[in-house]
């Protein structure tokens, strides 16, 4: 199956700092990225849908300027937390849909997630 | 608006036995696509199982079999034969138009041995 990933896996930061987590489709062209939100024992929350070459759509009551999504290419799209503060300590997960290979079924495709910690 | 519900927190299963896992959902729109994934302790999100609205059979994939009641929206899971490897988070997912996958709130299956 198709390949995401997502770097890095883990990362502790200092509150007021910026942190910018990566996703690659690595073996196909993601036209459409989702970034998701998970706390502990919770269900996924789509905070943007992130759609190559254009401004990411984001979800209601998810902040754009402090989620900075960045989809430049077709296979890289960036989640950038701003400012981060211990609040906005969780699970952050992207998924990325192949746009090329017509796939009606299974063709959204997670990375391995990426856990903030804010101190 | 779509919506998916989980009513189940949490589940326990015998080892080697079967279980269902319960899934419904809400949606005016007559083309939607139901997932099932799997998250183990790692976080990473397992595909399962699809069920496209308009398939006429239930899907199956090895262990795991969705049970699609349309007139009822419902698209439990049932995993047969259960085993220690099996115990995780569970979630039921229903894309929307754009693609875009909206979750349950998930179930928290454990297998005793």
């Amino acid at each position: 199956g198709a390949v995401v990933s997502q770097h890095p896996s883990r990362v502790i930061c200092k509150s007021g700092t910026s942190v910018k987590i990566e996703c690659r489709s690595l073996d196909f062209q993601a036209t459409t990225m989702f970034w998701y939100r998970q706390f502990p024992k919770k269900s996924l929350m789509l905070m943007a849908t992130s759609n190559e070459g254009s401004k990411a759509t984001y979800e209601q009551g998810v902040e754009k300027d402090k989620f900075l999504i960045n989809h430049a290419s077709l296979t890289l799209s960036t989640l950038t937390v701003t400012s981060a503060h211990p609040e906005d300590s969780s699970f952050y997960i992207c998924s990325a849909r192949d746009g090329t290979s017509g796939r009606a079924n299974n063709e959204q495709f997670f990375g391995p997630g990426t856990r903030l910690t804010v101190l | 608006a779509q919506k998916i519900t989980q009513t189940q927190p949490g589940m326990f299963v015998q080892e080697k036995e079967a279980v269902t896992l319960d899934c419904t959902y809400d949606t005016s729109d007559p083309s939607y696509g139901l997932f099932w994934y799997k998250q183990p302790s790692s976080g990473e999100m397992i595909f399962l199982i699809y069920q496209g609205s308009y398939d006429q059979q239930n899907a199956t994939e090895g262990r795991y079999s969705l049970n699609f009641q349309k007139a009822r929206k419902s698209a439990n899971l049932v995993i047969s034969a259960s085993h220690l490897g099996d115990s995780a988070m569970y979630f039921c997912a229903m894309r929307e138009p754009g693609g875009k996958l909206i979750f349950g709130q998930g179930t928290e299956l454990s297998v005793k041995p």
